[in-house]
Protein backbone atom coordinates (compact mmCIF):
# COMPACT_ATOMS: atom_id res chain seq x y z
CA UNK A 1 0.00 0.00 0.00
CA UNK A 2 1.61 3.52 -1.27
CA UNK A 3 -0.41 5.47 0.73
CA UNK A 4 -1.92 7.20 -2.15
CA UNK A 5 -5.82 6.86 -2.44
CA UNK A 6 -7.42 7.28 -5.56
CA UNK A 7 -11.53 6.97 -5.52
CA UNK A 8 -13.36 5.64 -7.55
CA UNK A 9 -11.27 2.29 -8.93
CA UNK A 10 -13.90 2.44 -11.78
CA UNK A 11 -16.04 4.84 -13.73
CA UNK A 12 -18.06 3.56 -16.43
CA UNK A 13 -19.73 6.87 -18.44
CA UNK A 14 -20.97 8.90 -21.57
CA UNK A 15 -19.17 10.63 -24.29
CA UNK A 16 -19.89 14.43 -23.36
CA UNK A 17 -20.11 13.68 -19.30
CA UNK A 18 -18.40 15.40 -16.68
CA UNK A 19 -16.67 13.17 -14.52
CA UNK A 20 -14.47 13.93 -11.43
CA UNK A 21 -11.73 11.87 -10.08
CA UNK A 22 -10.15 12.25 -6.68
CA UNK A 23 -6.80 11.74 -5.40
CA UNK A 24 -5.65 11.68 -1.29
CA UNK A 25 -1.73 12.16 -1.10
CA UNK A 26 0.43 10.25 1.27
CA UNK A 27 0.31 11.96 4.46
CA UNK A 28 2.87 15.11 4.34
CA UNK A 29 2.99 15.10 0.95
CA UNK A 30 3.10 18.10 -0.81
CA UNK A 31 2.99 17.77 -4.48
CA UNK A 32 0.63 15.76 -6.22
CA UNK A 33 0.94 14.48 -9.83
CA UNK A 34 -1.76 13.00 -12.44
CA UNK A 35 -0.90 10.95 -14.78
CA UNK A 36 -2.87 9.11 -17.68
CA UNK A 37 -2.03 6.13 -18.56
CA UNK A 38 -3.12 4.58 -21.84
CA UNK A 39 -2.31 1.35 -23.72
CA UNK A 40 -0.69 3.11 -27.40
CA UNK A 41 0.86 6.17 -25.02
CA UNK A 42 2.11 4.69 -21.92
CA UNK A 43 2.05 7.06 -18.34
CA UNK A 44 1.97 10.82 -19.75
CA UNK A 45 2.23 13.18 -16.94
CA UNK A 46 -0.66 15.42 -17.24
CA UNK A 47 -0.24 17.89 -14.68
CA UNK A 48 1.38 18.50 -11.06
CA UNK A 49 0.17 20.75 -7.79
CA UNK A 50 2.45 21.94 -5.37
CA UNK A 51 1.44 23.02 -1.66
CA UNK A 52 -2.35 23.76 -3.81
CA UNK A 53 -0.65 25.64 -6.45
CA UNK A 54 -0.32 24.68 -10.00
CA UNK A 55 3.75 24.01 -10.57
CA UNK A 56 3.79 22.12 -13.92
CA UNK A 57 2.03 21.05 -16.80
CA UNK A 58 2.32 18.37 -19.19
CA UNK A 59 0.39 16.85 -21.94
CA UNK A 60 -2.83 18.20 -20.45
CA UNK A 61 -5.99 18.44 -22.80
CA UNK A 62 -8.10 22.24 -22.05
CA UNK A 63 -11.52 20.12 -21.23
CA UNK A 64 -9.43 18.35 -18.42
CA UNK A 65 -8.43 20.55 -15.25
CA UNK A 66 -7.37 19.91 -11.73
CA UNK A 67 -6.96 21.27 -8.98
CA UNK A 68 -5.49 20.82 -5.01
CA UNK A 69 -7.66 21.85 -1.94
CA UNK A 70 -6.47 23.33 1.27
CA UNK A 71 -6.14 19.97 2.99
CA UNK A 72 -4.27 18.65 -0.07
CA UNK A 73 -6.11 16.18 -1.89
CA UNK A 74 -6.69 17.01 -5.56
CA UNK A 75 -9.18 16.50 -7.68
CA UNK A 76 -8.88 15.93 -11.50
CA UNK A 77 -11.58 17.27 -14.00
CA UNK A 78 -12.46 15.73 -17.34
CA UNK A 79 -15.41 17.23 -19.71
CA UNK A 80 -16.94 16.38 -22.60
CA UNK A 81 -15.45 13.36 -22.63
CA UNK A 82 -14.70 10.97 -25.83
CA UNK A 83 -13.94 7.98 -26.09
CA UNK A 84 -10.35 8.06 -26.47
CA UNK A 85 -10.06 9.68 -23.06
CA UNK A 86 -10.88 6.30 -21.52
CA UNK A 87 -7.80 5.37 -19.57
CA UNK A 88 -6.09 4.50 -16.38
CA UNK A 89 -5.67 7.83 -15.15
CA UNK A 90 -3.21 7.55 -11.98
CA UNK A 91 -2.66 9.80 -8.88
CA UNK A 92 1.09 10.08 -7.44
CA UNK A 93 2.14 12.33 -4.42
CA UNK A 94 5.90 13.12 -3.26
CA UNK A 95 7.24 15.00 -0.65
CA UNK A 96 8.22 17.75 -3.03
CA UNK A 97 9.12 17.84 -6.15
CA UNK A 98 12.78 15.67 -6.09
CA UNK A 99 11.51 13.25 -4.35
CA UNK A 100 10.44 9.50 -4.89
CA UNK A 101 6.52 9.60 -6.33
CA UNK A 102 4.13 7.33 -4.81
CA UNK A 103 1.44 5.80 -7.28
CA UNK A 104 -1.96 5.15 -6.01
CA UNK A 105 -4.07 2.11 -7.63
CA UNK A 106 -5.40 4.64 -10.32
CA UNK A 107 -8.81 4.80 -12.05
CA UNK A 108 -10.24 3.30 -14.82
CA UNK A 109 -12.12 5.49 -16.76
CA UNK A 110 -14.06 3.91 -19.60
CA UNK A 111 -16.00 5.89 -22.03
CA UNK A 112 -19.03 4.40 -23.85
CA UNK B 1 10.78 18.00 -23.74
CA UNK B 2 12.86 14.54 -22.78
CA UNK B 3 12.83 11.65 -25.12
CA UNK B 4 13.01 8.20 -23.12
CA UNK B 5 13.36 5.14 -25.09
CA UNK B 6 13.29 1.83 -23.55
CA UNK B 7 15.16 -1.60 -24.94
CA UNK B 8 13.93 -4.04 -25.18
CA UNK B 9 10.21 -3.31 -25.32
CA UNK B 10 9.43 -7.41 -23.96
CA UNK B 11 11.64 -9.43 -22.00
CA UNK B 12 11.05 -13.53 -21.00
CA UNK B 13 13.89 -14.80 -19.07
CA UNK B 14 14.13 -18.26 -17.46
CA UNK B 15 13.73 -18.23 -13.92
CA UNK B 16 16.98 -17.79 -12.41
CA UNK B 17 18.67 -15.60 -15.26
CA UNK B 18 19.20 -12.63 -14.90
CA UNK B 19 17.75 -9.48 -16.95
CA UNK B 20 18.71 -6.13 -17.78
CA UNK B 21 16.50 -3.36 -19.13
CA UNK B 22 18.09 0.05 -20.79
CA UNK B 23 17.13 3.73 -20.79
CA UNK B 24 18.16 6.46 -23.18
CA UNK B 25 17.30 9.82 -22.05
CA UNK B 26 17.93 12.81 -24.06
CA UNK B 27 18.10 15.66 -21.29
CA UNK B 28 21.51 16.03 -19.83
CA UNK B 29 20.01 18.41 -17.03
CA UNK B 30 18.11 15.15 -15.75
CA UNK B 31 19.33 13.83 -12.13
CA UNK B 32 16.99 11.88 -10.80
CA UNK B 33 16.88 8.13 -12.73
CA UNK B 34 14.25 5.87 -10.97
CA UNK B 35 12.82 2.30 -12.31
CA UNK B 36 9.24 1.29 -11.04
CA UNK B 37 7.41 -1.71 -11.45
CA UNK B 38 3.56 -1.92 -12.68
CA UNK B 39 1.69 -5.06 -12.04
CA UNK B 40 -1.11 -5.63 -13.62
CA UNK B 41 -4.20 -3.79 -12.15
CA UNK B 42 -1.87 -1.70 -9.69
CA UNK B 43 -0.22 1.69 -9.90
CA UNK B 44 3.98 1.84 -10.28
CA UNK B 45 6.01 1.10 -7.72
CA UNK B 46 9.11 2.42 -7.27
CA UNK B 47 11.75 -0.41 -6.97
CA UNK B 48 14.82 1.71 -7.31
CA UNK B 49 16.25 4.91 -7.96
CA UNK B 50 19.67 6.94 -8.62
CA UNK B 51 20.86 10.19 -8.78
CA UNK B 52 23.64 11.80 -10.74
CA UNK B 53 26.60 12.15 -8.21
CA UNK B 54 26.50 8.12 -7.80
CA UNK B 55 27.17 5.82 -10.54
CA UNK B 56 25.49 2.75 -9.82
CA UNK B 57 23.48 1.69 -6.71
CA UNK B 58 22.15 -2.05 -5.78
CA UNK B 59 19.38 -3.08 -3.38
CA UNK B 60 19.31 -7.28 -2.99
CA UNK B 61 19.06 -8.95 -6.65
CA UNK B 62 18.15 -5.25 -8.25
CA UNK B 63 20.44 -2.88 -9.55
CA UNK B 64 20.91 0.51 -11.34
CA UNK B 65 23.70 1.92 -13.51
CA UNK B 66 23.67 5.05 -14.60
CA UNK B 67 25.96 6.81 -17.79
CA UNK B 68 25.35 10.26 -17.82
CA UNK B 69 27.69 10.93 -20.42
CA UNK B 70 25.88 8.57 -22.95
CA UNK B 71 22.94 9.52 -20.92
CA UNK B 72 21.16 5.87 -20.46
CA UNK B 73 20.87 4.10 -17.38
CA UNK B 74 19.90 0.36 -17.00
CA UNK B 75 17.96 -1.50 -14.54
CA UNK B 76 19.36 -5.17 -13.61
CA UNK B 77 17.65 -7.97 -11.87
CA UNK B 78 19.81 -11.32 -11.04
CA UNK B 79 18.21 -14.58 -9.94
CA UNK B 80 15.12 -13.92 -11.28
CA UNK B 81 12.18 -15.17 -10.13
CA UNK B 82 8.29 -15.41 -11.59
CA UNK B 83 7.01 -12.81 -9.15
CA UNK B 84 9.45 -10.46 -10.99
CA UNK B 85 7.20 -10.86 -14.04
CA UNK B 86 5.76 -6.95 -14.20
CA UNK B 87 6.02 -4.04 -16.50
CA UNK B 88 9.15 -2.34 -15.68
CA UNK B 89 9.48 1.47 -16.84
CA UNK B 90 11.77 4.23 -16.28
CA UNK B 91 11.57 7.38 -15.56
CA UNK B 92 14.36 9.94 -15.41
CA UNK B 93 13.80 13.55 -14.18
CA UNK B 94 15.23 17.30 -15.17
CA UNK B 95 15.54 19.32 -12.50
CA UNK B 96 11.68 21.61 -12.10
CA UNK B 97 10.20 18.88 -13.73
CA UNK B 98 7.92 16.18 -13.40
CA UNK B 99 8.96 11.97 -14.22
CA UNK B 100 8.91 11.51 -18.01
CA UNK B 101 8.14 7.66 -18.33
CA UNK B 102 9.51 5.87 -21.13
CA UNK B 103 7.21 3.18 -22.48
CA UNK B 104 7.60 0.31 -20.63
CA UNK B 105 9.33 -3.18 -20.88
CA UNK B 106 7.13 -6.40 -20.44
CA UNK B 107 9.43 -8.79 -18.33
CA UNK B 108 8.14 -12.50 -18.43
CA UNK B 109 9.88 -14.71 -16.38
CA UNK B 110 8.60 -18.57 -16.74
CA UNK B 111 9.57 -21.16 -14.36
Amino acid sequence: DSGVTQTPKHLITATGQRVTLRCSPRSGDLSVYWYQQSLDQGLQFLIQYYNGEERAKGNILERFSAQQFPDLHSELNLSSLELGDSALYFCASSVGGKHEAFFGQGTRLTVV
Amino acid sequence: GENVEQHPSTLSVQEGDSAVIKCTYSDSASNYFPWYKQELGKGPQLIIDIRSNVGEKKDQRIAVTLNKTAKHFSLHITETQPEDSAVYFCAPQPPGYALNFGKGTSLLVTP
